[in-house]
């Protein structure tokens, strides 16, 4: 059972816009910053959002994320075929005095 | 560049012990707190430990903590995660991580860049 909670699946349309939610508590999301990555299976995670809505170089503005008490979102616009794998959020526990992450979605590209 | 080349990855048996490297090239080593995040097989990814830059703050998940020991080497450019009483569950693709940034402190940074992980399968 994760800290952060994830719906497992998720999908949508090329060129449609989806969001993956993330939700959690005063603890973790509400107090500190939330952040992004994408997966792959066999491949590094890749950060798509820092600091609740920052964008590392590199990464398409199609991707934004943002947060509201304790929950965030990370919302994809135009999707893409390359979008699909997994996505996590994450944050910092201050009660556990580490990182947290989401349980995970998996995005589908119809 | 920024590269982070991992190793040290395999089949141990339960109860044993592991060392794990990550060997860091392209920026200033000594001003990023560093990570540890693994994957279990079928699950997600899972934060394991974390280093600040002068290896004065260390932080472990409590699966396992007082078995893992993270360090670092600021003069060679290397992460550690020294592994014992190796159980099971610890089975997973265990990645290095850099801090993405260089004046946050461990909680408020996020990990850029990974490295490409490196199997550890503990089974008899």
């Amino acid at each position: 059972q994760s800290v952060l909670t994830q719906a497992p699946s998720a999908s949508g349309t090329l060129g449609q816009r989806v969001t993956i939610s993330c939700s959690g508590s005063s603890s973790n999301i509400e107090s500190n910053f939330v952040c992004w990555y994408h997966h792959l299976p066999g491949t590094a995670p890749k950060v798509l959002i820092y600091r609740n809505t920052q964008r590392p170089s590199g990464v398409p503005d199609r991707f934004s994320g943002s947060k509201s008490g304790t929950s965030a979102s990370l919302a994809i616009s135009g999707l893409r075929s390359e979008d699909e794998g997994d996505y996590y959020c994450a944050a910092w526990e201050d009660s556990l005095s580490g990182w947290v992450f989401g349980g995970g979605t998996k995005l589908t590209v119809l | 560049e920024v590269q982070l080349v991992q190793s040290g990855g395999g089949l141990v048996k339960p109860g044993g012990s592991l060392r794990l490297s990550c060997a860091a090239s392209g920026f200033s080593f000594n001003t990023y707190s560093m990570h540890w995040v693994r994957q279990a097989p079928g699950k997600g990814l899972e934060w394991v430990s974390s280093i600040s830059t002068g290896s004065n703050y260390l932080y472990y998940a409590a699966s396992v903590k007082g078995r893992f020991t993270i360090s670092r080497d600021n003069v060679n450019d290397l992460l550690f995660l020294q592994m014992s009483s190796l159980r099971d569950d610890d089975t997973a693709i265990y990645f290095c991580a850099r801090a993405g940034g260089t004046i946050f402190g461990v909680a408020h940074n996020w990990f850029d860049p990974w490295g490409q992980g490196t199997l550890v399968t503990v089974s008899s």
